[in-house]
């Protein structure tokens, strides 16, 4: 399958710090990319959608100037955490695929830690 | 509103036992269903599946999709230890994927 890569892994932040987390597909080019946030033990939640030079679409209840998505280009999306805070502590998870209906690839993941 | 339905929520097993997952779902203009098995990191993809009754295989793992019944099955034969994750079930709509919530299998030796 195709590959993503995320980074980074895992960062800890202190809170009202920034953090980008970074997505890149690697072997193809990803039309579109989802950002994911997911709680333990629960199922994916979508954060946004973006589409290599639009806006994001985010979905409701997930405020736009606290997760900035920016996809310049068809191989990488960036997610920024502006203003961190703990309870922005989770997985944070990128996705992506270059065709409608077609499998989305996910990336590894990132585990952010604000204290 | 659309909705992808997965069941068992948990599930815990011996080691060589059969195991079915089941995904159902209702959304509007349906065209694929994606299985994904999740560890502790990202997920990873298993099958699409496209056409009802057309067997997708891959080692153990085997998945079947019934679009009149709206459902698919996700089947694991001679379990291992190491098939223990979470298994999601997705259907794409439109621009975004909608996710069941997943089934927990843990696989006992």
């Amino acid at each position: 399958g195709a590959v993503v890569s995320q980074h980074p892994s895992r960062v800890i932040c202190k809170s009202g710090t920034s953090v980008k987390i970074e997505c890149r597909s690697l072997d193809f080019q990803a039309t579109t990319m989802f950002w994911y946030r997911q709680f333990p033990k629960q199922s994916l939640m979508l954060m946004a959608t973006s589409n290599e030079g639009s806006k994001a679409t985010y979905e409701q209840g997930v405020e736009k100037d606290k997760f900035l998505i920016n996809h310049a280009s068809l191989t990488l999306s960036t997610l920024t955490v502006t203003s961190a805070h703990p309870e922005d502590s989770s997985f944070y998870i990128c996705s992506a695929r270059d065709q409608e209906n077609t499998e989305a690839f996910f990336g590894q993941g990132t585990r952010l830690t604000v204290v | 509103e659309d909705k992808v339905v997965q069941s068992p929520l948990s599930l815990v097993v011996h080691e060589g036992d059969t195991v079915t997952l089941n995904c159902s779902y209702e959304v509007t203009n349906f065209r694929s269903l994606l299985w994904y098995k999740q560890e502790k990191k990202a997920p990873t993809f298993l099958f699409m599946l496209t056409s009802s009754g057309i067997e997708k295989k891959s080692g153990r793992l085997s998945s079947i999709l019934d679009k009149k019944e709206l459902f698919s099955i996700l089947n694991i034969t001679a379990t291992q230890t190491g098939d223990s994750a979470v298994y999601l079930c997705a259907v794409p709509r439109t621009y975004k994927y909608i996710f069941g919530t997943g089934t927990r299998l843990k696989v006992l030796a």
